[in-house]
């Protein structure tokens, strides 16, 4: 079993839609959750990242994460073509100095208008 | 903007013929990754620096080599490029802030 597990799609859903994007994963020991978003040809950009379990909201994007399940998601509203790019969840032990990310292989979500 | 520029862009070589990549941070983050990601693959780490030493990934072939001369500078060479090194090669930053991995755009690697 892989430490992370991301449904690489691809995802299409129409402009306005609510996306769901979602990772499980295996250690226990992660105790932070990231989101990248990451246009063609460009670097990974860091979207939102959480520490607890529950629901962190910034904007359109809504961060949660279940540890008791090994579950975190990545919910968009009111999608947008621009939001078309592959997301990457990403999970750590700790923050601050060196910290090893153990990556999902990437969701490719297509918003058409 | 504090940010991780990464030059150039994209970068051909030819098979065997030795090539270096740039990454340079404006954010003062002591710890630099550098990362191989190929096309519909999360990127993986091939070493970092944590300040001045050096941490190489087990699986991280002896063709990859680094250099770092100072905080803010950081080189990934590759000695003898194979047609399987082709990707792009993602350098990134880390720091003391609590912040998680901050990324460059990248260089895309082709091999003639």
């Amino acid at each position: 079993q892989k430490e992370v597990e991301q449904d690489p799609g691809p995802l299409s859903v129409p402009e306005g839609a609510i996306v769901s994007l979602n990772c499980t994963y295996s250690n226990s020991a992660f105790q932070y959750f990231m989101w990248y978003r990451q246009y063609s040809r460009k670097g990974p950009e860091l979207l939102m990242y959480t520490y607890s379990s529950g629901n962190k909201e910034d904007g359109r994007f809504t961060a949660q994460v279940d540890k008791s399940s090994k579950y975190i998601s990545l919910f968009i509203r009111d999608s947008q073509p621009s939001d078309s790019a592959t997301y990457l969840c990403a999970m750590t032990y700790l923050l601050s100095g060196y910290s090893t990310l153990t990556f999902g292989k990437g969701t490719m979500l297509l918003v058409s208008p | 903007d504090a940010m991780v520029i990464q030059n150039p862009r994209y970068q051909v070589t030819q098979f065997g013929k030795p090539v270096t990549l740039s990454c340079s941070q404006t954010l003062n983050h002591n710890v630099m990754y550098w990362y191989q990601q190929k096309s519909s693959q999360a990127p993986k780490l091939l070493f970092h620096y944590y300040d001045k030493d050096f941490n190489n990934e087990a699986d991280t072939p002896d063709n990859f080599q680094s250099r770092r001369p100072n905080t803010s500078f950081c080189f990934l060479d590759i000695r003898s490029p194979g047609l399987g090194d082709a990707a792009m090669y993602l350098c990134a930053t880390s720091g003391r802030d609590n912040q998680p991995q901050h990324f460059g755009d990248g260089t895309r690697l082709s091999i003639l």
